[in-house]
């Protein structure tokens, strides 16, 4: 499978524990998105990268919110102490740096209990 | 106002009708825009980008107005695997894609 792998599928955890995410784009992509969506809603922009360059970053993200690619391939996010408000789908995408299509993965489901 | 506008539906029709769907913006610099289905618990799957005026792909119909800031997309002959719920893009520069809420889309047998 080339397209994107996220990794956990599913992840549950308890309000104020740390979780971290890994996101896979497509091997000759070079530009990945971070998005969380929730239910009844799109997918909301959280964060952008160019190979290992964090460019974009959504006001709407809080210090909590970390992202890192340091090697301009896979990508982490992680949420530290994780509120029950942070429960949501989390999206990551990848493109061509000459397009605007982006390609989604599964998806991350965090549950904060 | 919302960024990106859609009317969440649900749009229920039967096999065979042809339903269109229309998404509007507030940024007029905003540069592309796209059309995704997701389908229940799924990712966003690109269904159609929208560059200039429009562009058609099989029994679908992407169509851009700039004056008025919407982009619209027409499905013919709906199928009972039209089913899902259609998203709205819109790059307003700087790679930051805002998203619609969705448009719910119900194929009817």
């Amino acid at each position: 499978d080339t397209g994107v792998s996220q990794d956990p599928r599913h992840k549950i955890t308890k309000r104020g524990q740390n979780v971290t995410f890994r996101c896979d784009p497509i091997s000759e992509h070079n530009r990945l998105y971070w998005y969380r969506q929730t239910l009844g809603q799109g997918p909301e922009f959280l964060t952008y990268f160019q190979n290992e360059a964090q460019l974009e970053k959504s006001r709407l993200l809080s210090d909590r919110f970390s992202a890192e690619r340091p090697k301009g391939s896979f990508s982490t996010l992680e949420i530290q102490r994780t509120e029950q408000g942070d429960s949501a789908m989390y999206l990551c995408a990848s493109s061509f740096a000459g397009g605007d299509e982006q390609f989604f993965g599964p998806g991350t489901r965090l549950t904060v209990l | 106002r919302k960024e990106v506008e859609q009317d969440p539906g649900p749009f229920n029709v039967p096999e065979g009708a042809t339903v269109a769907f229309n998404c509007t913006y507030s940024n007029s610099a905003s540069q592309s825009f796209f059309w995704y289905r997701q389908d229940c618990r799924k990712e966003p799957k690109l269904l159609m980008s929208v560059y200039s005026s429009g562009n058609e792909d099989g029994r679908f119909t992407a169509q851009l107005n700039r004056a008025s800031q919407y982009i619209s997309l027409l499905i013919r002959d709906s199928k009972l695997s039209d089913s899902a719920t259609y998203l709205c893009a819109v790059n307003e520069g700087y790679q930051k894609v805002t998203f619609g809420t969705g448009t719910k889309l119900q194929v009817i047998p």
